[in-house]
């Protein structure tokens, strides 16, 4: 079946740092989506990306869009210590109404 | 903003028993969503529903779950007989542009079968 796959499990930067995250898989996605969930509470959406190749930001958040679509990667830049969570990635083939998630990245900030 | 909602926040039942999760969906919205994640795991589709009847569900999605839509705002998953590897968190989403759009989460429902 589809498969998201998201590594390493864990990161770990100090506060101020730039991070990147990426997301890739063998099947083409439609769309790509950004998660961040944070202990005992649901994903929250960061980022909706919907074409090949597109670049979009969130404040200090930047996504792309893979030309291949078969990749995304997140961005964050100047982390700041509420940035602490587990990030997602979750695409749709557009055949289907499901998300497929990946596994997550658990982010941790050191002040 | 508008916002997905779940009760209970905590359900604890026996194995056996019956559940019955409850979700509002964000209100302009037309299609609903159950995902679950056990405990550390990733988070995995369950079914999705449009227009009063289901659109697609997963190998997860047996004959003990059901959904349903009473009324104008509520969306419901019942576990008929829970079994002990039902406990996990349950997220209801909801989208308005269909199956490709965006998915916006509840904060979850977490069960534990005892």
């Amino acid at each position: 079946g589809q498969q998201l796959n998201q590594s390493p499990q864990s990161m770990f930067i100090q506060e101020g740092e730039d991070v990147s995250m990426n997301c890739t898989s063998s099947s083409i996605f439609n769309t790509w989506l950004w998660y961040k969930q944070d202990p005992g509470e649901g994903p929250v959406l960061l980022i909706a990306l919907y074409k090949a190749g597109e670049l979009t930001s969130n404040g200090r958040l930047t996504a792309q869009f893979g030309i291949t679509r078969k990749d995304s990667f997140l961005n964050i830049s100047a982390s700041i210590p509420s940035d602490v969570g587990i990030y997602f990635c979750a695409g749709n083939t557009g055949a289907n109404s499901k998300l497929t998630f990946g596994k997550g990245i658990t982010l941790s900030v050191r002040p | 903003e508008p916002e997905v909602t779940q009760t209970p926040s905590h359900q604890v039942t026996q194995m056996g028993q019956e559940v019955i999760l409850r979700c509002v969906p964000i209100s302009n919205h037309l299609y609903f969503y159950w995902y679950r994640q056990i405990l550390g795991q990733k988070v995995e589709f369950l079914v999705s529903f449009y227009n009063n009847e289901i659109s697609e569900k997963s190998e997860i999605f047996d004959d003990q779950f059901s959904v349903e839509r009473p009324d104008g705002s509520n969306f419901t998953l019942k576990i008929r007989s829970t079994k002990l590897e039902d406990s996990a968190m349950y997220f209801c989403a909801s989208s308005e542009q269909g199956p490709s759009g965006e998915q916006y989460f509840g904060p979850g429902t977490r069960l534990t079968v005892t």
